[in-house]
């Protein structure tokens, strides 16, 4: 498998510019993360998918970030109107739960590349 | 809430120089604990997961251990290849739970 892809690797914008991130997931899994990284803060969960559909948003900092997943291949993390402070390399990961039930298993979690933003 | 507290911040080591970091965490319940690696401009990468307390798991030069309050990985005779960022993470088991990630251990292998 070729593991998490995201696109673009690194991504250089103005502020106020629309910013799309990318996420493909590895195939069969049925979870999907997106994090920010920052030195100050470590990595931080902005929101998670099961099934493509959004289960908890609480960690998106405004209402400037949203996330879609229209299917199981592909996700998608946009910022409008980005800022400086959203500068940061943001992070895809996905999961596939060990066992069918929420209560047994554990998730280990694959990363993709992650893309390296930069807001001027 | 679950929380993961990572020591030391940055290590240093000449290469054959064992140590171990350290992974605080607290947590309701423990469904797993992770470790992960990070090189410079890339994904954090999968290494370990613990279950319970008094679990060990070997990988190379590295070993990480499980207690009810911390986990530790132990690095022996460590070379410049090891270099990397070391994440700790902890997952707790009230019915689906997310992943609560440490600020990581910056280890620097010199020859």
């Amino acid at each position: 498998d070729a593991g998490v892809i995201q696109s673009p690797r690194h991504e250089v914008t103005e502020m106020g510019q629309e910013v799309t991130l990318r996420c493909k997931p590895i195939s069969g899994h049925d979870y999907l993360f997106w994090y920010r990284q920052t030195m100050m803060r470590g990595l931080e969960l902005l929101i998670y998918f099961n099934n493509n559909v959004p289960i908890d948003d609480s960690g998106m900092p405004e209402d400037r970030f949203s996330a879609k997943m229209p299917n199981a291949s592909f996700s998608t993390l946009k910022i409008q109107p980005s800022e400086p402070r959203d500068s940061a390399v943001y992070f895809c990961a996905s999961s596939h739960r060990t066992s069918g039930s929420i209560f047994e298993g554990t998730d280990t979690q694959y990363f993709g590349p992650g893309t390296r933003l930069t807001v001027l | 809430e679950d929380q993961v507290t990572q020591s030391p911040e940055a290590l240093r080591l000449q290469e054959g120089e064992s140590s171990s970091l350290n992974c605080s965490y607290t947590v309701s319940g423990l469904r797993g604990l992770f470790w992960y690696r990070q090189d410079p401009g890339k994904g954090p990468e999968f290494l370990f997961t613990l279950y319970s307390a008094g679990e060990e798991k070997e990988k190379e030069r590295l070993k990480a251990t499980l207690t009810k309050k911390e986990s530790f990985l132990h690095i022996t005779a460590p070379k410049p290849e090891d270099s990397a960022t070391y994440l700790c993470a902890v997952q707790g088991n009230s019915g689906y739970s997310t992943l609560t990630f440490g600020k990581g251990t910056m280890l620097l292998v010199s020859p």
